[in-house]
């Protein structure tokens, strides 16, 4: 298996533009994980989805972060519109069934700047 | 409120030596434990679990970790450290009843040979 698959693993962009990480899982996975990293915050859980549906929005910054799973080979979370401080590492992961007990398998990331 | 701490934000270590990282938490039920580490520019890669049974959890790489409920902590360790060990490490829990892992801050692992 690939392994979870992110795109693009770089993007720059200007404040106001529009930004759409892309995440595949690992196929038979059930449970999907966005987390974006900070050198100030960490490591933070935006959101997960369990079966193509989101169960936990909590972490979400604001408004302008949306998430989607069409499906259960894909993921995207979109800003709109971005800002600097949106600048960080944004990390998929996926797990099998049982996701909270279970291992976590996490892409290589997207490094997103925002100028 | 549930929480993991990992008090030292970096830990030096000469080749050869073993090495210690150190992880505490506080969480209202039975919790579930993991270590993982972070090369540069990659993800996070799992590298044990503690769900239930030994206390003492053998993992990847030569590193284990040491369940402890009295002292809730699971501090990992490593007998001879390597200095290809060099990286980011994080602990992470979650309980039976969570929504959500919590990770900690990391600690930066330094090797030198």
């Amino acid at each position: 298996d690939a392994g979870v698959i992110q795109s693009p693993r770089h993007e720059v962009t200007e404040m106001g533009q529009e930004v759409t990480l892309r995440c595949k899982p690992i196929s038979g996975h059930d449970y999907l994980f966005w987390y974006r990293q900070t050198m100030m915050r960490g490591l933070e859980l935006l959101i997960y989805f369990n079966n193509n549906v989101p169960i936990d929005d909590s972490g979400m910054p604001e408004d302008r972060f949306s998430a989607k799973m069409p499906n259960a080979s894909f993921s995207t979370l979109k800003i709109q519109p971005s800002e600097p401080r949106d600048s960080a590492v944004y990390f998929c992961a996926s797990s099998p069934n049982r996701g909270l007990g279970e291992t976590q398998y996490f892409g290589p990331g997207t490094r997103l700047l925002v100028l | 409120a549930q929480s993991v701490a990992q008090p030292e934000d970096q830990v030096n270590v000469a080749e050869g030596n073993p090495l210690t990282v150190k992880c505490t938490y506080s969480v209202s039920g039975n919790p579930y434990l993991f270590w993982y580490v972070q090369y540069p520019n990659r993800g996070l890669q799992f590298l044990l679990k503690y769900i239930t049974g030994d206390n003492l959890v053998k993992g990847s790489y030569g590193f284990e970790a040491e369940f402890n409920k009295s002292q809730t902590s699971f501090h990992l360790k490593k007998p001879s450290a390597l200095v290809s060990d060099s990286a980011l490490y994080f602990c992470a829990v979650t309980y039976s009843s969570a929504s959500k892992i919590i990770f900690g801050s990391g600690t930066r692992l330094s090797i030198r040979p």
